[in-house]
């Protein structure tokens, strides 16, 4: 079974600050790993995936197959970062479809 | 290069009712996947099609259906409707089935 877990609900940090939005997944073969991000009143909009190894908006992830992580990385955040962040898991045996995590809610403050 | 459209974007049902949402996608995009968020749930995979053909389906109950059309619009329908059900529904589209380009979403409210 694949699963995506995203343990924090909420991450308030202050700008300039570095944030780490932790994603952790369980899946037993070669899983393809991405993060969506929804700023407030727009839509869900592709941020980044592990194959492209990419840096988008100044953030980064790693996929770290031992721990079965995926956190995205930012060194200094800004406040135009605050959104909703979801990290994604698509498998090799279940075709295109995404398995979301419940999402981090990012507040960064002034 | 237009995005992803959805119609109705809002919709107001009552238990027992079907309804059915539509979903076109970026011209050239012959993906068209639909997902369910809801505030306890959050982002649910329903189905995707490709070239008219479902290729995946999540695990929702019959009642959900859907169908994609030869221009790659697609529809999906729930039949009998459960409270349950009231959620945002979104669409996404993409040109082989990754890099997901998502609409607004349909937000159905069921009383």
């Amino acid at each position: 079974a694949q699963r995506v877990t995203q343990p924090e609900k909420l991450l308030s940090v202050f700008k300039g600050a570095p944030v780490e939005l932790k994603c952790n997944y369980s899946y037993s073969g070669s899983p393809e790993l991405f993060w969506y991000v929804q700023y407030s009143r727009q839509r869900l909009q592709l941020l980044l995936r592990h194959i492209s190894r990419e840096s988008i908006k100044g953030f980064t992830a790693d996929l770290n197959k031992g721990e079965t992580s995926f956190h995205l990385k930012k060194p200094f955040a800004q406040e135009e970062d605050s959104a909703m962040y979801y990290c994604a898991l698509q498998g090799s045996n279940s075709g295109y479809a995404l398995n979301f995590g419940k999402g981090t809610s990012l507040l960064v403050t002034p | 290069k237009a995005g992803v459209t959805q119609t109705p974007r809002y919709l107001i049902k009552t238990r027992g009712q079907q309804v059915t949402l539509s979903c076109s996608p970026i011209s050239g995009h012959r993906s068209v996947s639909w997902y369910q968020q809801t505030p306890g749930q959050g982002l649910q995979f329903l189905f995707e099609y490709f070239s008219e053909t479902q290729r995946n389906k999540g695990n929702f109950p019959g009642r959900f259906s859907g169908r994609q059309f030869s221009n790659s619009r697609s529809e999906m329908n729930v039949s009998t409707l459960e409270l349950g059900d009231s959620a945002l529904y979104l669409c996404a589209s993409s040109l082989g089935g990754t890099n997901l380009v998502f609409g607004p979403g349909t937000r159905l409210t069921v009383l």
